[in-house]
């Protein structure tokens, strides 16, 4: 246990369904993160918040919709996902930025 | 952006033994990361080494900075270590940039 939960752990949808991953962070973190882990890629970010306020886009499809309510939740949610968007989602978070990162366990999604 | 690779790409050991995992780095880096994700994809951290020498059990890192190095010693291997070890490095004040991984197995 990191202290950072991930929920739903496999998710599996449609090319036109709409769904939303959602991270929960217990240890008073400021920053939180987005990845992404395909088959045979190294982990690559996707979205960093700190105190709320993104930081970081990195170049990410607008299909990909990151929100931050509050400092320890985080949520993606997905709209007309692609088959190669199949891949895991970590979120991480840390202290503040420039700090060690904790990661949740993962969504595994599949796209249809 | 920056540049890191891991050396070996895949290890596989007979329990007991030893290894030495290595990560490059291409330019000066905030602080490094190593983790290992275990089978489900969990990762898990095992050492926050921007640089010097750290040890946790059977398991210690040597950061090099100046020479843009840093190494992850197993000694003893046991089945459980078997998944694959990543490297990380912040070197933009936001972001992690991974290494490729080394994927270890260890055989009973």
């Amino acid at each position: 246990e990191t202290g950072v939960t991930q929920t739903p752990r496999h998710l599996v949808m449609g090319m036109t369904n709409k769904k939303s991953l959602k991270c929960e962070q217990h240890l008073g973190h400021n920053a939180m993160y987005w990845y992404k882990q395909s088959a045979k890629k190294p982990l690559e970010l996707m979205f960093v918040y700190s105190l709320e306020e993104r930081v970081e886009n990195n170049s990410v499809p607008s299909r990909f919709s990151p929100e931050c309510p509050n400092s320890s939740h985080l949520f993606l949610h997905l709209h007309t996902l692609q088959p190669e968007d199949s891949a895991l989602y970590l979120c991480a978070s840390s202290p503040d930025l420039n700090n060690e990162q904790f990661f949740g366990p993962g969504t595994r999604l599949t796209v249809l | 952006g920056i540049q890191v690779e891991q050396s070996p790409p895949d290890l596989i050991l007979q329990e007991g033994a030893n290894s030495t995992l290595r990560c490059n780095f291409s330019d000066s880096v905030n602080n490094l990361q190593w983790f290992h994700q275990n089978p489900w994809g969990q990762l898990i951290n095992l050492f926050y080494i921007p640089s010097g020498t750290k040890q946790n059990g059977r398991l210690s890192a040597t950061t090099v900075a100046t020479e843009r190095y840093s190494l992850l010693y197993i000694s003893s291997s046991q089945t459980t270590d078997s998944g694959v070890y990543f490297c990380a490095v912040n070197y933009a004040g936001n972001m992690l940039t991974f290494g490729g991984g080394t994927r270890l197995m260890v055989k009973p």
